[in-house]
């Protein structure tokens, strides 16, 4: 298994809701990672989490909570989120942080907030 | 700060019409560059990586390219499906990864 997975592919959420992102890897990687992706702009990372421990948070908003249950399984919480918290958000895995093998990525859940 | 840019932001092209993608770089220290490809609406897919001034990868129609400052991605003879945003991302050695902004592709038939 070589792919990233990513659930749901579109969401849509209200200001007052909680909802979850899940992402899973069945490659055995040691790092995985979630990032923000607005329309024609590159992706942005937001959290790194290296042997299911967090690593790096990018100084994101606390209505943004990772999780990482298992060297699996990558969830991000989501509460309270604002209009411009609408963007793609995809999930990336790699052999270890920082590796230069290259990211996984998922294809990413199209977020819609209202 | 690493730092990157790309050059053209968008680039329409013939179908057969070969041309060349830049990607310029500032960095600490270069642990790696990244070619990745990014259809709408999907996550990025891994193209290259490239390590030091001189190394080349090619695969199928795409060629990268290395020097110390830039990165050149050559697509010869390009087909419509070729149709993609093709991002660069540069690696340092404080294990900094830093997406450039990407080229728009357009591949007419």
């Amino acid at each position: 298994d070589t792919e990233v997975t990513q659930t749901p592919k579109h969401l849509v959420m209200g200001m007052t809701n909680k909802k979850s992102l899940k992402c899973e890897q069945h490659m055995g990687h040691r790092a995985m990672y979630w990032y923000k992706q607005k329309a024609k702009k590159p992706p942005e990372l937001m959290f790194v989490y290296s042997y299911e421990k967090l690593s790096i948070n990018e100084s994101v908003p606390s209505r943004f909570s990772p999780e990482c249950p298992n060297s699996s399984l990558l969830n991000l919480h989501l509460h309270a989120l604002q209009p411009e918290d609408s963007a793609l958000y995809l999930c990336a895995s790699s052999q270890e942080e920082g590796s230069t093998y290259g990211y996984t990525f998922g294809s990413g859940t199209r977020l819609t907030v209202v | 700060e690493d730092q990157v840019t790309q050059s053209p932001e968008a680039l329409r092209l013939q179908e057969g019409e070969s041309s060349s993608l830049n990607c310029s770089y500032t960095v600490s220290g270069l642990r790696g560059l990244f070619w990745y490809r990014q259809d709408p609406g999907k996550g990025p897919e891994f193209l290259f990586t490239l390590y030091s001034a001189g190394e080349e990868k090619e695969k199928e129609r795409l060629k990268a390219t290395l020097t110390k400052k830039e990165s050149f991605l050559h697509i010869t003879a390009p087909k419509p499906e070729d149709s993609a945003t093709y991002l660069c991302a540069v690696q340092d050695y404080g294990q900094n990864f830093v997406f450039g902004p990407g080229t728009r592709l357009s591949v007419l038939p």
